[in-house]
């Protein structure tokens, strides 16, 4: 049972270059999200999706696109990387939106040169 | 709007002591979960408390949930060297809020 796949796990872009981060689940889980990690800073949510065929902006949005593709993925896209996207992002799943405890992916390792 | 506070940062316990993190939130939570995540690894769900003034134990981590739902505890007796990393609380309401976390350190 794989839980939450992230592909890449290191990444390195060069300032404007894009890219696109996948997220995929097999525990049949409703609700997805994508955050990122920087040092001091906890995990801030970037967005999300609560159910297929939603998305929504979290706490840190701005320079990124979310897909909810199907139930199992959930890719976020990033059109014109920035210094400040360095930064170590996390996928997670969670059977409903709330109330129920995130399985996180292994994380991609993201540094904008 | 809704901030979940969690103190201390960081913290450094000699091997054999123990360990508390508090978790403290602006408003009434619907539930709080906890996380560890080990350095360079990726956060693992520890517990879900739902109730007031709930209590839960799993081998040496007590967790418990205040009665009026909006502070948190997670207790580690007898710290060892697999204690190592940081702990979140997660609280639940409409959202769920993360904390900041607690980075444990243990000195051999």
């Amino acid at each position: 049972n794989a839980g939450v796949t992230q592909t890449p796990k290191f990444q390195v872009l060069k300032t404007g270059q894009s890219m696109t981060l996948q997220c995929a689940q097999d525990m049949n889980h409703n609700s997805m999200y994508w955050y990122r990690q920087d040092p001091g800073m906890g995990l801030r949510l970037i967005y999300y999706s609560a159910s297929e065929g939603t998305t929504d902006k979290g706490e840190v949005p701005n320079g990124y696109n979310v897909s909810r593709l199907n139930k199992r993925e959930f890719s976020l896209r990033l059109e014109s990387a920035a210094p400040s996207q360095t930064s170590v992002y996390f996928c997670a799943s969670s059977a409903e939106y709330s109330g129920h405890g995130y399985t996180f992916g292994s994380g991609t390792r993201l540094t904008v040169v | 709007g809704q901030q979940v506070m969690q103190i201390p940062q960081y913290q450094h316990v000699q091997e054999g002591e123990d360990f508390t993190t508090y978790c403290n939130s602006s408003t009434t939570l619907s539930n709080i979960q906890w996380y560890k995540q080990r350095p360079g690894g990726h956060p693992v769900f520890l517990i879900q408390l739902v109730k007031s003034g709930e209590v839960k134990k799993q081998k040496r981590l007590t967790f418990q949930f205040g009665e009026a739902k909006k502070n948190s505890s997670l207790h580690i007796t007898a710290t060892q060297t697999t204690d190592v990393g940081t702990y979140f609380c997660a609280g639940g309401g409409d959202k769920i809020i993360f904390g900041k976390g607690t980075r444990l350190h243990i000195l051999p």
